[in-house]
């Protein structure tokens, strides 16, 4: 059974760029969750999106956007970016029901200079 | 004060050591408790989850939770240099299964010496 996959992998950006990374989660999972990881900070909730609606949201700037396609992939879009927003993105899949499990992807290590 | 707090180490360790992880949480309502590991530039892995208070055990693992004390832990028995990892404590509050949403401690790093 494939895990969940991100893309890319690595990424580069200048400030005030864009940049839309990508999460297909595991095949019958509905769930798919976006979190930061900082040295600094941990891993942060940014939000989360169920059968294609977003159901739950952290405390991050509009600036980050997210959305889920009718096969559960996701995005997650960051605009005007910061050099703060340095950061691995992850993305975590879960069946979204009762079980709570989520289980991650490698991560998209982005780099904002 | 943080939701969660861990123990961010580092902790050395010999193999073949014990070693326990902990964490605090304050939100009373926590009912789902996971532990997860994560190797130098790779995404967290499940390791185990808990539901409320008990203990459950998964070959060298043992995760316990105590409600009361709002304390979790995390045993890993005849500990080996591949768990040289960073171990993450995660908790989630799931009003009527709403919402996914995980609270995580910072993270501990671990080095278990050969």
């Amino acid at each position: 059974k494939a895990g969940v996959t991100q893309t890319p992998r690595y990424l580069i950006k200048t400030r005030g760029q864009q940049v839309t990374l990508s999460c297909s989660p595991i095949s019958g999972h509905r769930s798919v969750s976006w979190y930061q990881q900082t040295p600094g900070q941990g891993l942060q909730f940014l939000f989360e999106y169920f059968s294609e609606t977003q159901r739950n949201k952290g405390n991050f700037p509009g600036r980050f956007s997210g959305r889920q396609f009718s096969n559960s992939r996701s995005e997650m879009n960051v605009s005007t970016l910061e050099l703060g927003d340095s950061a691995l993105y992850l993305c975590a899949s879960s069946l979204g029901g009762q079980a709570p499990e989520a289980f991650f992807g490698q991560g998209t290590r982005l780099t904002v200079v | 004060q943080k939701e969660v707090e861990q123990d961010p180490g580092p902790l050395s360790v010999p193999e073949g050591a014990i070693v326990s992880l902990n964490c605090t949480y304050s939100n009373s309502a926590f009912q789902y408790f996971m532990w997860y590991r994560q190797y130098s530039r790779k995404g967290p892995e499940l390791l185990m989850y808990t539901y409320s208070s008990g203990n459950k055990e998964d070959g060298r693992f043992t995760a316990q939770v105590d409600k009361s004390s709002k304390y979790i832990s995390l045993f890993i028995r005849d500990s080996q240099p591949s768990d040289s990892a960073t171990y993450l404590c995660a908790m989630s509050a799931r009003y009527g299964g709403a919402t996914n949403k995980l609270i995580f401690g910072t993270g501990t790093l671990l080095a278990v010496q050969p």
